[in-house]
């Protein structure tokens, strides 16, 4: 069985620049959901997808917007970076909502 | 609001000593809550989930609603729990699927 994956690993993008982040989830699993971690804090919820539908959304604004696909791997995608945006994102896959399953994490560094 | 809090940053026992971890949370509805541990260089997996009432490692954890805390224990630290231990809180409605992180607190077991 296969854990959740995401790749790349370390990024470093320059303010006003657009990214994106992705994450292949756990075998059987159809449900995703992303977190920002800053140092030193928990991870925050960004949102969460459902058979390709956004499930359920914390408190970040529009340019942080997401896609999963039929396969339930899914994208993070960020628009017009902002310093405060460099923090490691956590994709999590489940196969119901809760017991989320987490991948290694990707370290976004905004200059 | 939701909110989950861990009050202490740090906390160090030596082994064979008892542990308990503090988490308190503030949620109108019923709520869902976790133990979550990242062991060092390892990813954020899952500890514990209040309803399974499960044993795991050798920590329990029981949910107090009156006090609205849900204190991870163990009777006996090893070293090798020693890792960063987060309370979570999942929460339904608008937000279903949303876990709520606590800060995290790092606990050391010492030989």
């Amino acid at each position: 069985e296969t854990g959740v994956t995401q790749s790349p690993t370390h990024l470093i993008k320059t303010r006003g620049q657009q990214v994106t982040l992705r994450c292949s989830s756990q075998s059987g699993h159809n449900t995703v959901s992303w977190y920002q971690q800053a140092l030193g804090q928990g991870p925050q919820f960004i949102f969460q997808y459902y058979r390709e539908e956004e499930n359920g959304r914390g408190n970040f604004p529009p340019r942080f917007s997401g896609l999963q696909f039929p396969n339930y791997s899914s994208e993070l995608n960020v628009n017009a970076l902002e310093l405060d945006d460099s923090a490691l994102y956590l994709c999590a896959s489940s196969a119901g909502v809760w017991e989320q399953y987490f991948g290694p994490g990707t370290r976004l560094t905004v200059t | 609001a939701q909110r989950v809090t861990q009050p202490e940053k740090l906390l160090s026992v030596f082994k064979g000593a008892p542990v308990e971890l503090k988490c308190n949370y503030s949620y109108s509805g019923s709520p869902e809550l976790f133990w979550y541990v990242q062991y060092s260089r390892q990813r954020l997996q899952l500890l514990l989930r209040h309803i399974s009432r499960e044993s795991i490692k050798g920590f329990t954890a029981d949910l107090n609603k009156g006090e609205t805390s849900f204190h991870l224990k163990k009777p006996f630290a090893q070293e090798e729990d020693s890792a960063m231990y987060y309370c979570a809180l999942g929460e339904g409605g608008t937000s279903y699927g949303k876990l709520t992180f606590g800060q995290g607190t790092i606990l050391t077991v010492h030989p």
